[in-house]
């Protein structure tokens, strides 16, 4: 069955840096576009970052562009986030997600449990 | 950017009875990149809806999606215990490529 397992989340300083993986099981991990999305305690969910099946392409929300770089390893089956200059209000649970391949429309049909990462001095 | 609204923030409703969730769009987008999510409390999203109006894998035929250009809906027939949750509408922009997520609209028991 697909699974999407995160690791790397924790407590972290401002302006220090963190990289989360997210491993992936259950499926041809080279044949999705992945993602990251994050949900601050409480608040509602916030797409951060894409990249496609190659890892060719990559595009990121504007709050993290220029601080976030989105990497896979299709040898390995797993998905990074490479988080630097980290901010108090980047605090929140990140999620990895597979984007559904269909011809009707798409969407994320697998996420991962989610990884807290705090920002705290 | 295209921004999604939905409403109402909270809807307050009874096992059994009809819910209707209303998510619109800044500009008007093909209903291909619209999609549906349910979160529980401490559990991650779970997509309901693609395309709009077709249901992923496993969800409940009482879960149904409609609409187009700017106004989209989410219709849940009957309520069950377990539909009390959050939910968000989703866009798949294509340019440029983000994947905004509405704010969300919460289910609550009456």
């Amino acid at each position: 069955q697909v699974q999407l397992v995160e690791s790397g989340g924790g407590v972290v300083q401002p302006g220090r840096s963190l990289t989360l993986s997210c491993a992936a099981s259950g499926f041809t991990f080279s044949s999705y576009a992945m993602h990251w999305v994050r949900q601050a305690p409480g608040q509602g969910l916030e797409w951060v970052t894409v990249i496609s099946s190659d890892g060719l392409k990559k595009y990121y929300a504007d709050s993290v562009r220029g601080r976030f770089t989105i990497s896979r390893d299709n040898t390995k089956n797993t998905l990074y986030l490479h988080m630097n200059s980290l901010k108090a209000q980047d605090t929140a649970f990140y999620y990895c997600a597979r984007e559904l391949i269909s011809i009707v429309g798409t969407g994320f049909d697998y996420w991962g449990q989610g990884n807290l990462v705090t920002v705290s001095s | 950017d295209i921004v999604l609204t939905q409403s109402p923030g909270t809807l307050s409703l009874s096992p059994g009875e009809r819910a209707t969730l209303s998510c619109r769009a800044s500009q008007s987008l093909s209903s291909t990149y619209l999609a549906w999510y349910q979160q529980k409390p401490g559990q991650s999203p779970r997509l309901l809806i693609y395309g709009a109006s077709t249901r992923a894998t496993g969800i409940p035929d009482r879960f149904s999606g409609s609409g187009s250009g700017t106004a989209f809906t989410l219709t849940i027939s009957r309520l069950e215990p377990e539909d009390f949750a959050v939910y968000y509408c989703q866009q798949f922009g294509r340019s440029p490529r983000v994947f905004p997520f509405g704010p969300g609209t919460k289910v609550d028991i009456k």
